[in-house]
């Protein structure tokens, strides 16, 4: 039972790029949300994707964008990349239906803005 | 909103001793409180959780954590440390209006030493 997975797990991209950062929730998960943490930080909430729509949405501007396909995997879109928005991209899953049930990480990818 | 602070950016402790991870919470409503461990270049893997009932929760690899309401607090705790134990550990809180977000503290380092 694979559980989340994250790709790529690093990328490097310059000021004024764009990036696009992909998530498979967990297994029968059909709820993914997106942090990013970073270096010395803890992760901070970007949005919530559930039924293919942003349901919750954290306080990051609208350069920061997301996506969820009908077989629940996520995109995350960051524009006009800044080098502040170095950091490590977390996605995490749980099933809508369980609330009290804790979310379920992937490992990241590690993006890098020169 | 609301609010995680842990106290303590790094906690050392000798392999075999107690330790002690603080954490404290401001929150609107009822609290869901969760504990994750992040080890290195890794995503955060999910500890224990606190809903209702029981003060003292009980979870993975040993650890437990203790809920005080009257001091809004969630201390991590666990008998006899391991020097496996050695990672960071972050305290959140989940959005009290049902929504899937997480608010953590900023980490904090625990250290176990033969």
């Amino acid at each position: 039972d694979a559980g989340v997975t994250q790709s790529p797990t690093h990328l490097i991209k310059t000021r004024g790029q764009q990036v696009t950062l992909r998530c498979s929730p967990k297994s029968g998960h059909d709820t993914v949300s997106w942090y990013q943490q970073a270096l010395g930080q803890g992760p901070q909430f970007i949005f919530q994707y559930y039924e293919e729509e942003e349901r919750q949405r954290g306080n990051f501007p609208d350069r920061f964008s997301g996506h969820q396909f009908p077989n629940y995997s996520s995109e995350l879109n960051v524009n006009a990349l800044l080098l502040g928005d170095s950091a490590l991209y977390l996605c995490a899953s749980r099933y809508h239906d369980r609330p009290y049930q804790p979310q379920h990480f992937g490992d990241g990818t590690r993006l890098s803005i020169l | 909103a609301q609010s995680v602070a842990q106290p303590e950016d790094q906690v050392n402790v000798a392999e075999g001793n107690p330790l002690t991870v603080k954490c404290t919470y401001s929150v609107s409503g009822n609290p869901y409180l969760f504990w994750y461990v992040q080890y290195p270049n890794r995503g955060l893997q999910f500890l224990l959780k606190y809903i209702t009932g029981d003060n003292l929760v009980k979870g993975s690899y040993g650890f437990e954590a203790e809920f005080n309401k009257s001091q809004t607090s969630f201390h991590l705790k666990k008998p006899s440390a391991l020097v496996s134990d050695s990672a960071l550990y972050f305290c959140a809180v989940r959005d009290p209006g049902g929504g899937n977000k997480l608010t953590f503290g900023t980490g904090t380092q625990l250290k176990v030493e033969l």
